[in-house]
Formats: structure tokens, C-alpha cells, sequence
């Protein structure tokens, strides 16, 4: 069973504050994914990291892909208000009998207070 | 252009019922997959349907089953429910079967009394 555990699970800051969340597995992927999921919604993709040490930026949002292909990260820079929410990371992985499966960490509650 | 679109919204059942929830992709998409999201945890995989075949299936008992259709919509069916199956159910649909960028619905959220 492929595992994400994902750290911290809560975060709250100040805006304007840089934060990182981290994203770790013991088990190598194909590509990791990074999801943003607001309360009564279902989660939406920011990026998808497929090469060990690649970095993706996305305006304030940088993410990093692990050489091995087991670990990421998130940091975000001068949070705002606007990025209060559920980041969940995502490993996908070849299963068999023609299927990917998206494993989930359990996620990174973020509160960015005005 | 729609979005996935999920039906109902909320739902509450009582354990030992059935429940079927459904899910339309978004037009031109083949792929549907099926999430459990417990409370405080990231979404669980249970199945991934491509051309209405079955094509993955996560770690879920028998009580859970899903079909899809010729117009690649798709229907989860949960039997004999447990208070433990109350979450968030979600539906994400990708182009095909490798599904390398999937879009989430809402979600239906189930309450088991």
C-alpha cells in the first residue's frame, strides 16, 4: 500500500508570511500532483511535477519534486487571505490491468489570517 | 462549457439501506473515477471506469459497485450501509484512461444515521 503523509496538517499564519507544506512516501511515483480543495467543492489541480528535481512555479506557489520521485513540497510566498484552504498532494502510479491510481496524503489545512 | 456534475448534493441514509449516487463527466471525457473523502483525510480511490469497463478498483468491499454508461455517465452503488461509509463522495472524469489531469464534482455528501 503506497502511503503520502503530508505535513503539517494544520498551518496558520499572518499575511504576507512564506510557508512551506511537505508531501512524503516511502514508494516512488510516476508523477505527483497538488490539489486545492475549497469547503463544498471538490479538489481542483494546480500542477503536476512528473521529473525528479523538477520545480514548477505558479505565480507565489513554487513546487518541487524530489530526485527520487518520493517526496514534494509546496511553499507558497507572501500568503494571502485568498489562499486559506485544503492543499492535498497526490501520488499517481501505474497499478496494472491498464489504471493510474491517485494515492492521497491526508492534506494541509491552510488559514491565512488578515 | 459544464463542469462534472454530481446528484444529489446531500443524502441521508440509515445503516443496512442502499444508496446510488451519480455523476455526468464533462462532455468528451471517457474516464470516470470514484472517491471516498472521509472527514479530515485526503480523497480515497475505489474505482476508476474507462469505456464503461472497470479498469482499477481501490481497496473497498464488495458492498461498493459502480457501472458506467454509453454516454460515459456513472452511477456508485453502496449496499448494506455502515455509519463508517458516511463521507464525501466524489466523481472526477479525465479525457482517457490514463487520466493524467482528472476534474473533480462537488461531491454528494453521504450522512449514515
Amino acid at each position: 500500500t503506497q502511503l503520502l503523509e503530508q505535513s503539517p496538517q494544520f498551518l496558520s499564519i499572518q499575511e504576507g508570511e512564506n510557508l512551506t507544506v511537505y508531501c512524503n512516501s516511502s514508494s516512488v511515483f510516476s508523477s505527483l500532483q497538488w490539489y486545492r480543495q475549497e469547503p463544498g467543492e471538490g479538489p481542483v489541480l494546480l500542477v503536476t511535477v512528473v521529473t525528479g528535481g523538477e520545480v514548477k512555479k505558479l505565480k507565489r506557489l513554487t513546487f518541487q519534486f524530489g530526485d527520487a520521485r518520493k517526496d514534494s513540497s509546496l511553499h507558497i510566498t507572501a500568503a494571502q487571505p485568498g489562499d486559506t484552504g485544503l492543499y492535498l498532494c497526490a501520488g499517481r502510479a501505474y497499478s496494472g490491468a491498464g489504471s493510474y491510481q491517485l494515492t492521497f496524503g491526508k492534506g494541509t489545512k491552510l488559514s491565512v489570517i488578515p | 462549457d459544464a463542469g462534472v456534475t454530481q446528484s444529489p448534493t446531500h443524502l441521508i441514509k440509515t445503516r443496512g439501506q442502499h444508496v446510488t449516487l451519480r455523476c455526468s463527466p464533462i462532455s468528451g471525457h471517457k474516464s470516470v473515477s470514484w472517491y471516498q473523502q472521509v472527514l479530515g483525510q485526503g480523497p480515497q480511490f475505489i474505482f476508476q471506469y474507462y469505456e464503461k469497463e472497470e479498469r482499477g478498483r481501490g481497496n473497498f468491499p464488495d458492498r461498493f459497485s459502480a457501472r458506467q454508461f454509453p454516454n460515459y455517465s456513472s452511477e456508485l452503488n453502496v449496499n448494506a450501509l455502515l455509519l463508517g461509509d458516511s463521507a464525501l463522495y466524489l466523481c472526477a472524469s479525465s479525457l482517457d484512461w490514463v487520466g493524467m489531469e482528472q476534474f473533480f464534482g462537488p461531491g454528494t455528501r453521504l450522512t449514515v444515521l
